[in-house]
């Protein structure tokens, strides 16, 4: 089956940019997409189809995807960016989730 | 845009159904697809399964044989059944609507609203 490979944390200075990313085999063949999740929070989309933003969500937030990588990129990080992030793609008719990134703002 | 409000019993003992609804406000009929998420506790999200407004359901293969997705006709609202459930079923219920299609030749699926979960706790 198709699986998805986060790392478990990333952490990024205040103001600086930081990188999650999702691998998976070729996974360039699909749509990705990003959700943001709060403590005790649902989860909230914040990229689909590898790099498009839903409206409300900041211009920070930009996707890309090419060969085994997709990446979530978050510019000039604020505290409230602070959460998990979660990659998904569709698969043999299933939804799958990778399992999850942390980001701390230092 | 739609809101999703759920609601459910919290406390269940193993081999009962665990039974959760989502109400739909604003904008169904602009959503093709509902489905229900589950996050075990401390992990990820584990999609449970979807129906459509025709009714047309997919299930997640592990939970398959013990899952049923109903709507309603007016899509008001749509519910989650898992039979026989055991501790292993612990975790906070999501409900979603969700947006699917063709994109680039790749057919895509996302969930772009969700309720605010319930949490469900499978305990003698």
């Amino acid at each position: 089956s198709y699986e998805l490979t986060q790392p478990l944390s990333v952490s990024v200075a205040l103001g600086q940019t930081a990188r999650v990313t999702c691998g998976g085999n070729n996974i360039g063949n699909k749509n990705v997409h990003w959700y943001q999740q709060k403590t005790g929070q649902a989860p909230v989309l914040v990229i689909y189809r590898d790099d498009n933003r839903p409206s409300g969500i900041p211009e920070r937030f930009s996707g890309s995807n090419s060969g085994n990588t997709a990446t979530l990129t978050i510019s000039r990080a604020q505290a409230g960016d602070e959460a998990d992030y979660f990659c998904q793609v569709w698969d043999a008719s299933t939804a799958l989730f990778g399992g999850g990134t942390k980001l701390t703002v230092l | 845009q739609v809101q999703l409000q759920q609601w459910g019993a919290g406390l269940l003992k193993p081999s009962e159904t665990l039974s959760l609804t989502c109400g739909v406000y604003g904008g169904s009929s602009s959503v093709y697809y509902w489905s229900w998420i589950r996050q075990l506790p401390g992990k990820g999200l584990e999609w449970i399964g979807q129906i459509n407004h025709s009714g047309s359901t997919n299930y997640n293969p592990s939970l398959k044989s013990r899952v049923t997705i109903s709507v309603d006709t007016s899509e008001t609202q749509f519910s989650l059944r898992l039979s026989s459930v055991t501790a292993a079923d612990t975790a906070v219920y999501f409900c979603a609507s969700a947006s699917s299609g063709w994109h680039s030749s790749f057919y895509y699926y996302y969930m772009d609203v969700w309720g605010k979960g319930t949490t469900v706790t499978v305990s003698s």
